[in-house]
């Protein structure tokens, strides 16, 4: 079945520094794909998307880039904050019924 | 923007008893809605879609008679735990999407449930 790999963590940064969570996926057909930033005690936000082959998605000085030959959807930011502290998911869709696959999540820690 | 309301955001209760979870789609209607769970330091697992009208649709491994789920409005499903035990001590979180054809794109902030 569909499935969704990250990179484990937890990733300790200094503020400034570059940031990149790997995400790799598996599924048939041509899924959308998705970063979800999941803040202490709160729910999930939507980051980023695309939604076909070669598509960026970017937002907040985040990017990922839907790379089919590779099949995977890194996360990546050039200069982290203390505030991007935090569970970041990568997941797909790729079906109309609207199901999302997460991994297992990948936890930032920035330090300023 | 679209927004998802998510009640209570804490709950704790003894085991034995039953806990109700509302969701709500606070500006925009929700015809299907999704329930998910989530272990301490893990990912989100779908427990079951919700649609409006019908009955729910459970993933495999989810026990439909202890996780009850009532979609009555396009705007409000609901998610009963009955007789819960600590094991289902867990993070709940509700999402809402637009139509079938769109990726849910709105949470909810998610409900902590404890039971001692």
């Amino acid at each position: 079945g569909d499935s969704v790999t990250q990179m484990e963590g937890p990733v300790t940064l200094s503020e400034e520094a570059f940031l990149t969570i790997n995400c790799t996926y598996t599924a048939t057909g041509y899924p959308s794909l998705f970063w979800y930033v999941q803040y202490p005690g709160e729910g999930l936000q939507l980051l980023l998307k695309a939604t076909k082959a070669d598509d960026k998605g970017s937002n907040k000085g985040f990017e990922a880039t839907y790379r089919k030959e590779t099949t995977s959807f890194h996360l990546e930011k050039g200069s982290v904050q203390v505030s991007d502290s935090a569970v970041y998911f990568c997941a797909l869709s790729s079906s109309n019924t609207g199901k999302l696959i997460f991994g297992q999540g990948t936890t930032l820690q920035v330090k300023p | 923007g679209a927004v998802v309301s998510q009640h209570p955001s804490r709950v704790i209760c003894k085991s034995g008893t039953s806990v109700k979870i509302e969701c709500r789609s606070l500006d925009f209607q929700a015809t299907t809605m999704f329930w998910y769970r989530q272990f301490p330091k893990q990912s989100l697992m779908l427990m079951a879609t919700s649609n409006e009208g019908s009955k729910a649709t459970y993933e495999q491994g989810v026990e439909k008679d202890k996780f009850l789920i009532n979609h009555a409005s396009l705007t409000l499903s609901t998610l009963t735990v009955t007789s819960a035990h600590p094991e289902d001590s867990s993070f709940y979180i509700c999402s809402a999407s637009l139509d079938m054809e769109s990726s849910p794109l709105h949470f909810g902030n998610g409900t902590r449930l404890t039971v001692t």
